[in-house]
């Protein structure tokens, strides 16, 4: 089915091991973002895409890795896991500029717990 | 960093009443999204509001854009257990094309 894929949908990892959490879109949106949801922030831009290998940071970059060469795929790397970083992460796409109002959908979230 | 406040963080009617959730910014947005989440899923898209001053209808949910384009407000008629979720609210600046950023989101439950 098309849409926007995550995974793994659960995670449980030891601070320092590496994770990947995998973001898979059948849409060829140019526009790929990951954010991490938590309770008293909402949700917080780490890193987003404009198209193939163009990669930027958002609000909380640090401790987080992108790499963006294909469309489709968006996979964000935690390269030293901390338990700062226990979250749910949702990776978005979308067609166009946020400006332009066009639509953001979201996957179903990656739960990460770093013990 | 643009931010987004919203309130309230928590409301919790009975069903039949109505509510307003208010989403403001000192900063000025050329859009403004609402989203409504349920448990263990993404946020979903409820409506754009582009225009200063624009209102537009949703069944039972109104959404207005105010007029200098820097808050939001969300009502809902006669609410029903099924609204129940995270209502959150998302601005896009001009200068940052690319990026939306969001509130913290209103947690509404309805009892029956």
């Amino acid at each position: 089915d098309a849409g926007i894929t995550q995974s793994p949908r659960y995670k449980i990892t030891e601070t320092g091991r590496q994770v990947t959490l995998m973001c898979h879109q059948t849409w060829s949106h140019s526009y790929m973002f990951w954010y991490r949801q938590d309770l008293g922030h909402g949700l917080r831009l780490i890193y987003y895409s404009a198209a193939a290998d163009i990669t930027d940071k958002g609000e909380v970059p640090d401790g987080y890795v992108v790499s963006r060469s294909k469309t489709e795929n968006f996979p964000l790397t935690l390269e030293s896991a901390t338990r700062s970083q226990t979250s749910v992460y949702f990776c978005a796409s979308r067609y166009g500029p946020a400006t332009s109002g066009n639509t953001i959908y979201f996957g179903e979230g990656s739960w990460l717990t770093v013990v | 960093t643009q931010l987004l406040e919203q309130s309230p963080q928590f409301l919790s009617i009975q069903e039949g009443e109505n509510l307003t959730v208010y989403c403001n910014s000192s900063s000025v947005f050329s859009s403004l999204q609402w989203y409504r989440q349920e448990p263990g899923e993404g946020p979903v898209l409820l409506v754009t509001v582009v225009t200063g001053g624009e209102v537009k209808k949703l069944k039972r949910l109104t959404f207005q854009f105010g007029d200098a384009r820097k808050d939001s407000s969300l009502h809902i008629t006669a609410a029903q257990p099924g609204d129940t979720g995270l209502y959150l609210c998302a601005g896009a600046v001009e200068t940052s094309g690319s990026r939306l950023t969001f509130g913290e989101g209103t947690q509404l439950t309805v009892n029956p």
